[in-house]
């Protein structure tokens, strides 16, 4: 059974760091790549982060570079965000989401439950 | 970047109705799109890639189409599960980018 753990959010004060975990069980996780998405409340999705499945490639929203760092440990079968500089408009559920590519293309696959972050003084 | 507009951003149907979901991509994105599901207080759910193959485990109800600029996500008789918002997504290029959603409301 696929499972996609997040966990690590939480309220902070305005320049504050926080790390967020997701971990995967169920797959074979070295083999795709993973994602970080956003959803202020009320709101919709916006893709924050990728990273490729052996960890070498990784691309960030503008509204996150050089503040927020994604990584990964395909040996603990896990992903992570490094928030940092944290605003009020951070404020969202962060979910992690796998993505596969295969002959015919790529596509995103499962998706976390999310883990929300609150960012207020 | 690419500019994903989706529309209706609402939409008010019946059980049984047939629905459709339009994005349109601000350039050509092959047919790098997906469809997703989302219910108030749930993770998304994977529905479409690829533009028209179904993720699956998804109900032949829900089909997509298109390439290109234009994608529609259709289904075909509304159930009462149905009810949710929709977001397409493009993964041709970064950032990736999604529709605004469509919320889909009980008539």
């Amino acid at each position: 059974q696929v499972q996609l753990v997040e966990s690590g959010g939480g309220l902070v004060k305005p320049g504050g760091s926080l790390r967020l975990s997701c971990a995967v069980s169920g797959f074979t996780f070295r083999d795709y790549y993973m994602n970080w998405i956003r959803q202020a409340p009320g709101k919709g999705l916006e893709w924050v982060s990728y990273i490729s499945s052996s960890g070498s490639t990784i691309y960030y929203a503008d509204s996150v570079k050089g503040r927020f760092t994604i990584s990964r440990d395909n040996a603990k079968n896990s992903l992570y965000l490094q928030l940092n500089s944290l605003r009020a408009e951070d404020t969202a559920v962060y979910y992690c989401c796998s993505g596969y590519c295969y002959g015919g293309g790529c596509y995103y696959d499962h998706w976390g439950q999310g883990t929300l972050v609150t960012v207020s003084s | 970047d690419i500019q994903m507009t989706q529309s209706p951003s609402s939409l008010s149907a019946s059980v049984g109705d047939r629905v459709t979901i339009t994005c349109r991509a601000s350039q050509g994105i092959r047919n790098d799109l997906g469809w997703y599901q989302q219910k108030p207080g749930k993770a998304p759910k994977r529905l479409i890639y690829a533009a028209s193959s179904l993720h699956s485990g998804v109900p032949s109800r829900f089909s997509g189409s298109g390439s290109g600029t234009e994608f529609t996500l259709t289904i075909s008789s509304l159930q009462p599960e149905d009810f949710a918002t929709y977001y397409c997504l493009q993964h041709n290029s970064f950032p990736h980018t999604f529709g605004q959603g469509t919320k889909l409301e009980i008539e």
